[in-house]
C-alpha cells in the first residue's frame, strides 16, 4: 500500500543550529501533510501542517516545505533548543479517502539536541 | 480546556484475555480515531468514529473493535489478546466536521498495553 517514510532515523544537532528533518511520501493523492512531535511518554503533538496546494508554510521557528514533484516533505526547525529533542513524524492524509481523520504516518526521526 | 484523556495509562494482560481502553475527547470534538504504535510498525490507524458510527477502518483483524457513545467518548476493545498486541494505543480527537481537514486532530498520551 501507500506509505510515508523518513530518510534518516536519527539526527543530532548542536543547540542553536538549524535542524532539517526529511520525509518521502508515495501517495500522490495526498491532500495534506502534518508534522508531529512525540516526546517520551507522551502522545504526538501537532507542530505544523501544509495542504497539497502549497509549497511552503511557516510557523513559530518551524517551516515546512513540500515538493510534490519529488514527493518530498521537510521540516526545518530554526535555532534548535534542548526542548526540541523528540521523535518527529510526518503524516499524510487524503480527504478523498472518505474520512479526513485517517492519517498515514512515517516511521519517525529521533532528533537529539547536543549542548 | 482539557485535552484528550485516555484511561488507563498502563495495562498488563495475559494472552487470550480481552481488554477495553477508554478515550474522552476534547469537549466539542465529535471524531475519535484510534492508532496503534509499536517500534516495528510505527503508528498505524485502527479506526475512526464520528457521531457514534464507525466511519473508517484500518487493516486490523476483527479482534480489534470499538464504539462511541452519545457524549463522543470512545472505547476500544481487543479480544483474545496476542503477544503482538503489546503496544501504545493512542486516541486522537477532532471536530470531525465533513469537509474539514484533520488539522485540529489532538492526541492523548496513550495507553501502554503489555501482553504477557
Amino acid at each position: 500500500g501507500e506509505s510515508v517514510g523518513l530518510h534518516l532515523p536519527t539526527l543530532s544537532v548542536q543547540e542553536g543550529d538549524n535542524s532539517i528533518i526529511n520525509c518521502a511520501y508515495s501517495n500522490s493523492a495526498s491532500d495534506y501533510f502534518i508534522w508531529y512531535k512525540q516526546e517520551s511518554g507522551k502522545g504526538p503533538q501537532f507542530i505544523i501542517d501544509i495542504r497539497s496546494n502549497m509549497d511552503k508554510r511557516q510557523g513559530q521557528r518551524v517551516t515546512v516545505l513540500l515538493n510534490k514533484t519529488v514527493k518530498h516533505l521537510s521540516l526545518q526547525i530554526a535555532a534548535t533548543q534542548p526542548g526540541d529533542s523528540a521523535v518527529y513524524f510526518c503524516a499524510e492524509g487524503s480527504i478523498s479517502s472518505g474520512s479526513a481523520r485517517q492519517l498515514t504516518f512515517g516511521s519517525g526521526t529521533q532528533l537529539t539536541v547536543l549542548p | 480546556k482539557a485535552g484528550v484523556t485516555q484511561t488507563p495509562r498502563y495495562l498488563i494482560k495475559t494472552r487470550g484475555q480481552q481488554v477495553t481502553l477508554s478515550c474522552s475527547p476534547i469537549s466539542g470534538h465529535r471524531s475519535v480515531s484510534w492508532y496503534q504504535q509499536t517500534p516495528g510498525q510505527g503508528l498505524q490507524f485502527l479506526f475512526e468514529y464520528f457521531s457514534e458510527t464507525q466511519r473508517n477502518k484500518g487493516n486490523f483483524p476483527g479482534r480489534f473493535s470499538g464504539r462511541q457513545f452519545s457524549n463522543s467518548r470512545s472505547e476500544m476493545n481487543v479480544s483474545t489478546l496476542e503477544l503482538g498486541d503489546s503496544a501504545l494505543y493512542l486516541c486522537a480527537s477532532s471536530i470531525g466536521t465533513s469537509g474539514r481537514t484533520p488539522i485540529g486532530q489532538t492526541f492523548g498520551a496513550g495507553t501502554r498495553l503489555s501482553v504477557l
